[in-house]
Order: C-alpha cells, then sequence, then structure tokens
C-alpha cells in the first residue's frame, strides 16, 4: 500500500484557515487521495477525496499537486469544531484480488483550534 | 437510515473469553471492515470484505475471525480474548472502490482484564 506522510500535530486559531499537508511520494496513478477526520470519541468521519484534480465541498477543499505527490486539505474557517486528528489516506480502486478500495490509516494530523 | 451500527458499545472480558462484536448497515454496501485502535493511535486494519463470502486478512489478523454471510451484516469474534486486545473496535463500510466514501460506525469500546 503506497503510504502518507503527515506532520504530528498543528495549531490554528478560531475563524482562520488552515493548511493541512501531505506527502504521498509513491502514489499510483489509480489511486484516489482521501481524507478523513476524526472527533474526540468518535469513529472516523469522510472529508474529501480527489483523484487529479482541486476539489470542493461545504467541509472543505482539497488541492492536489500536479504531480500527485502531496496534497493539502484547506479548512477555509476554522471553528472549535474543526479539532480533530485528520488523516490523509490513499485508496486504489484497481488493486487486485479483494485488496481494491482497503483504506489504510497511518498517524495522522492533530489539528488543535484556539479560541 | 441507520447508516452503521455496532453492538455493544462497551464490554468487559474475562481473559479466555470469546465474544462477537457485531457490526450491521443498511446501506447495501459490499466493502466492510474492521478496525481497532488503540490510544493515541491510528486505526489499523483487521480484516475485510468485498462482499457475501469473501474476506481478507489486513495487517492485524491474529486472534479474530470473521465471515460474512450477508451483505449486511459483519461480526468480528475474539475467539479467545487476551489484554493485549483491549482497545476501541470500529466497522466501517462502503461501495468499493477507490471514489467512494466510506462510513465508519460509534465503536465498541473493549476491556480485557
Amino acid at each position: 500500500d503506497a503510504k502518507t506522510t503527515q506532520p504530528n500535530s498543528m495549531e490554528s486559531n478560531e475563524e482562520e484557515p488552515v493548511h493541512l499537508p501531505c506527502n504521498h511520494s509513491t502514489i499510483s496513478g489509480t489511486d484516489y487521495i482521501h481524507w478523513y477526520r476524526q472527533l474526540p470519541s468518535q469513529g472516523p468521519e469522510y472529508v474529501i477525496h480527489g483523484l487529479t484534480s482541486n476539489v470542493n465541498n461545504r467541509m472543505a477543499s482539497l488541492a492536489i499537486a500536479e504531480d500527485r505527490k502531496s496534497s493539502t486539505l484547506i479548512l477555509h474557517r476554522a471553528t472549535l469544531r474543526d479539532a480533530a486528528v485528520y488523516y490523509c489516506i490513499l485508496r486504489d480502486w484497481n488493486a487486485g484480488g479483494t485488496s481494491y478500495g482497503k483504506l489504510t490509516f497511518g498517524q495522522g494530523t492533530i489539528l488543535t483550534v484556539h479560541p | 437510515n441507520a447508516g452503521v451500527t455496532q453492538t455493544p458499545k462497551f464490554q468487559v472480558l474475562k481473559t479466555g473469553q470469546s465474544m462477537t462484536l457485531q457490526c450491521a448497515q443498511d446501506m447495501n454496501h459490499e466493502y466492510m471492515s474492521w478496525y481497532r485502535q488503540d490510544p493515541g493511535m491510528g486505526l489499523r486494519l483487521i480484516h475485510y470484505s468485498v462482499g457475501a463470502g469473501i474476506t481478507d486478512q489486513g495487517e492485524v489478523p491474529n486472534g479474530y475471525n470473521v465471515s460474512r454471510s450477508t451483505t449486511e451484516d459483519f461480526p468480528l469474534r475474539l475467539l479467545s480474548a487476551a489484554p493485549s486486545q483491549t482497545s476501541v473496535y470500529f466497522c466501517a463500510s462502503s461501495v468499493p472502490g477507490g471514489g467512494t466514501e466510506a462510513f465508519f460506525g460509534q465503536g465498541t469500546r473493549l476491556t480485557v482484564v
């Protein structure tokens, strides 16, 4: 499975934008880039995903480098409710056998939001 | 539409006991998986399934069994509980493939004494 590298922690102030980086230098052409977050004492929840182009949804934006070896999750205005662990994950849609679609989590980035 | 439902939410077991963690989804998802999360750690994949009758091992399968007889249910069996299996367990489901969203349950907190 292709791996991702994220900073262990980041801090932000409320109402400010947050840029969470992720490196995935061994990404394959069939890997989607997914972001999930986990609030305290909860299960992970989906944030956003993309393949090659930048993506926007109601929660966040995903900026993908042209060579796809890195990406950035952008929270446009952080709130206290955005304090969570953010996971950047590669999900292969075309792996052989039963492996396709596996979600393999790394350590993630702990985001602290200050009032 | 309940999503992914895990039962029980909390469980205490004695070493050597067996039990089954239940996971059910009502979204007709083919792909289901089980993770464990130890304190301060990320989620580690235990077992997964791409459809009824098809299961495979993740990165930490030892001590756990799974089967998938229906699309809706994917139970996780602990054969002989050990203190090292104390963890929070999450079940997830999705349509198979790379470009689809996965849905997670709220977790089962298991303590083995």
